[in-house]
């Protein structure tokens, strides 16, 4: 069955830069994109960009413009997630998700279908 | 900061209809597809509706949505212990550039 498994949890400094994998299995990864989305604690769900596979092109949320990095290495199927300069409210649970589209007579349509489960991501000094 | 509003809470007894709205603006909701995430407590999202209206397979149909103009809405029949959860609504913003959730529900089973 399709599976994304993400990398263990992860303390960081601040200033330094923290990288979480994503494993996929089950399908092919190249016909997906790859999203990745944050959870602070006791907040809401935050969009962060995804990385389109087949080309490689990558959309980011103007808020982590400047700072985040999404690869892949399709070798083995992963996705990669690297935010740089880390804050104390980089502090969350960060998600990767499959991206699946499609069209139908009321126009185009997308959602994230499948979801890793979770790295837990802290910045403490 | 989301650009998509929920109510913060929704609350109901087994068996009811709960429903929780999502309200946008003209450039996601009003020309975009809308998705649903139900995330249980201590757990991931996990996909409960697509392209406003569509369920997964697998997502009970006591799970519905719908469409309309800058606001959607998920409603939830025959409510059951196992809903307590938090519901978040999203949607591609044109302006943004981006996606954009929705400030999220908490769903109560009285």
């Amino acid at each position: 069955q399709v599976q994304l498994v993400q990398s263990g949890a992860d303390v960081k400094k601040p200033g330094t830069s923290v990288k979480v994998s994503c494993k996929t299995s089950g399908y092919i990864f190249t016909s997906y994109s790859i999203t990745w989305v944050r959870q602070a604690p006791g907040q809401g769900l935050e969009w962060m960009g995804w990385i389109i596979l087949h080309n490689g092109d990558t959309n980011y949320a103007q808020e982590f413009q400047d700072r985040v990095t999404m690869t892949t290495d399709t070798s083995t199927s992963t996705a990669y997630m690297e935010l740089r300069s880390l804050r104390s409210d980089d502090t969350a649970v960060y998600y990767c998700a499959r991206r699946t589209k499609g069209i139908r007579a009321d126009g185009f349509w997308d959602a994230f279908d499948v979801w890793g489960q979770g790295t837990v991501v802290t910045v403490s000094s | 900061q989301s650009v998509l509003t929920q109510p913060p809470s929704a609350s109901g007894t087994p068996g009811q209809r709960v429903t929780i709205s999502c309200s946008g603006s003209s450039s996601n909701i009003g020309s975009n597809a809308v998705s649903w995430y139900q995330q249980l407590p201590g757990t991931g999202p996990k996909l409960l509706i697509y392209s406003s209206h569509q369920l997964p397979s697998g997502v009970p149909d006591r799970f519905s949505g719908s469409k309309s103009g800058t606001s959607a809405s998920l409603a939830v029949s025959g409510l059951q212990s196992e809903d307590e959860a938090d519901y978040y609504c999203a949607s591609w913003d044109a302006s943004l550039n981006g996606y954009v959730f929705g400030t999220g529900t908490k769903v109560t089973v009285l």
